[in-house]
Parts: C-alpha cells; structure tokens; sequence
C-alpha cells in the first residue's frame, strides 16, 4: 500500500514552453499533496502544499503563478511550470498524506525536468 | 534559522557492519520524526517513524534512537548491505498534521 505515481518521469522542453507533471496516489485517498523541488546533492524544498479542493498554500519565495498547482480529486495533484526557463530545471517531487494516517508522506519517484 | 541538521554529510561503511545515521534538531516542539532513505534518482521512501512521546523504534534491521533531551536523533542499521547504499535523510514534523522540515542528508556508502 502507499504508492505514489508521478508521469512524465522525465521531460525535455524548450524555454518558454509550460509543462505539466501528474502526481498521483494509487491505493489511498490523499487530501493533503506536497510538491518539492530538489536539486543535485541538495536536501528537498518544499514548495506548496495542496489540499484537496481549495488553493494550495504556496512557501516563501515560490511563485504561485509560474508554478501552478490543481488537486482536483483525493487521488490526482498536478504541477505546471510555466514559461520554463532553463533554471526550472530540477528534481520534482510530489508526496502524499492520507485522511487518518496523519503526518506520514509517501513519496512518488520524481520528475526529472530539463529546460533547453 | 530553526532546522533540523545531520552530523556528517557522508558516511563509508564496510559490507556486514552497523551504520549509525545522527541528526539534530533544534525545536523542542517537534512532536513526529521519519527517517527517508533516497536512492539516486528517485523518491525518497520510508524508512521507520518515532513520535515524540518514545525514545526508541525498532524495525527490521533499522532502529531510530530519540534523545529529546539534546534533541539528537540517530538511525542505525544492522548488518549493512550495498542495497543500503543511499542518501538519508530525516524529517521532523513540527505540529500534528503540519508539514515537514528536511535535514540536509548523509550519503551512506557501503564497501563489499
């Protein structure tokens, strides 16, 4: 149980183009997502925090309207950079907490993102 | 600022032998920790979880060790293999239900 599935595992773009990463949970209902970002031999960052129907709660320094998050079901969050640019690319992660398993994350297996 | 910080950033250990992660954190109303283990490119996966209200866990092969009183926590592995061979991190969770706060990690590397 606790799987957590993330598409595309690796994407490719050109500058300037809007991408979307799916994060989903397999097995349980997730009505808290967390997006991270993680860049090589570095810890994870969060990012936001999405709950499922209402906005998600963005962290300092992160901007809600470059980097736009849906969680539009219990078992579907989506990320979309937008306008990509070359220093967006990075390791995306997404995580998943169940209604009742309280503070445990799942993790899914990341997105590679690479701006050309 | 207030983080949550691990002691040596790697770790070389020989095939067969224990390996003991440390990780410090530096707010006393840390309620919940998880220790991750993260191979290299992938996602992070649980290892084991303790709360703040016991001072040890045990599962298999791994035991997290809670000292609240230097606010220290530690990961050991019994009998390491090269499938252990990861980057570690832990993370603690600062109010119930709240988000959690990564330590930098440890690169543990296991010598066959």
């Amino acid at each position: 149980g606790a799987v957590v599935s993330q598409h595309p595992s690796r994407v490719i773009c050109k500058s300037g183009t809007s991408v979307k990463i799916e994060c989903r949970s397999l097995d349980f209902q997730a009505t808290t997502m967390f997006w991270y970002r993680q860049f090589p031999k570095q810890s994870l960052m969060l990012m936001a925090t999405s709950n499922e129907g209402s906005k998600a709660t963005y962290e300092q320094g992160v901007e809600k309207d470059k980097f736009l998050i849906n969680h539009a079901s219990l078992t579907l969050s989506t990320l979309t950079v937008t306008s990509a640019h070359p220093e967006d690319s990075s390791f995306y992660i997404c995580s998943a907490r169940a209604r009742g398993w309280q503070e445990t994350q799942y993790f899914g297996p990341g997105t590679r993102l690479l701006v050309l | 600022g207030e983080s949550v910080g691990l002691h040596l950033p790697t770790l070389s250990v020989q095939e067969g032998d224990n390996s003991i992660i440390n990780c410090a954190y530096s707010n006393s109303a840390s309620d919940y920790f998880i220790w991750y283990k993260q191979e290299s490119g992938k996602g992070p996966q649980f290892i084991i979880d303790i709360r703040s209200n016991m001072d040890k866990r045990q599962g298999q092969r791994v035991t997290v060790l809670l000292n609240k009183t230097v606010k220290h926590l530690s990961l050991q592995i019994a009998a390491t293999q090269p499938g252990d061979s990861a980057v570690y991190f832990c993370a603690e969770n600062r109010r119930q239900g709240g988000k959690l706060i990564f330590g930098q990690g440890t690169e543990l590397s296991v010598k066959p």
